[in-house]
């Protein structure tokens, strides 16, 4: 079975732009979540996606936002990019949207100039 | 405060030796654990989930999981240079999937 696959895998951009990051989940998964890493502030979760719903939000600003599709393929968007936004960007998909096991994929390397 | 506790390390330890990995959490609800080993540059790998009180092995890794104390461990028996990674402890609720990480634990395993 394929894994979970993000795109663009890296990506450059400036401030004040926007951005949006792609993620397919595993096949028959259909929970979707998306994670920041930053060397200062770890791993952090953004929001969570199941049957087009989403779940659960982070702590994140009005910035940040996703979306899920009927093929349970997902996208995260980030508007007015500032320096700090600079980050992988994970996402890790599921079976079932509780308490599952979270396999993540290689992630979107996001570099604000 | 953090919710999820681990010391940074580094943790260096002699080839073939136990690693011992420590993670604590606050959120008394907290349902699920899970530790994932993440190699410089790479994404979060599963290594072990753990749901019940005790221990569950699973080759050379072994998680113990203590609700009463808040606190699960993993020990990694005959370490390999190969090992060498950050260890990220990460807790679920009971709502949803949303996973709360630790900051991370980096083994050294020095041949």
């Amino acid at each position: 079975k394929a894994g979970v696959t993000q795109t663009p895998r890296y990506l450059i951009k400036t401030r004040g732009q926007q951005v949006t990051l792609s993620c397919s989940p595993i096949s028959g998964h259909r929970s979707v979540s998306w994670y920041q890493q930053t060397p200062g502030q770890g791993l952090q979760f953004l929001f969570e996606y199941f049957s087009e719903t989403q779940r659960n939000k982070g702590n994140f600003p009005g910035r940040f936002s996703g979306r899920q599709f009927s093929n349970s393929r997902s996208e995260m968007n980030v508007s007015t990019l500032e320096l700090g936004d600079s980050a992988l960007y994970l996402c890790a998909s599921s079976q079932l949207p509780n308490q599952e096991t979270q396999y993540f994929g290689p992630g979107t390397r996001l570099l604000v100039l | 405060q953090k919710e999820v506790e681990q010391n940074s390390g580094p943790l260096s330890v002699p080839e073939g030796a136990i690693a011992s990995l420590n993670c604590t959490y606050s959120d008394r609800v907290s349902q699920s654990f899970f530790w994932y080993r993440q190699y410089s540059g790479k994404s979060p790998e599963l290594i072990m989930s753990i749901y019940s009180n005790g221990d569950k092995e699973d080759g050379r890794f072994t998680a113990q999981l203590n609700k009463a104390s808040q606190y699960v461990s993993l020990l990694i028996r005959d370490s390999q240079p190969s090992d060498s990674a950050t260890y990220l402890c990460a807790v679920s609720g009971n709502a949803g999937n949303m996973l709360t990480f630790g900051g991370g634990t980096r083994l050294m395993v020095k041949p």
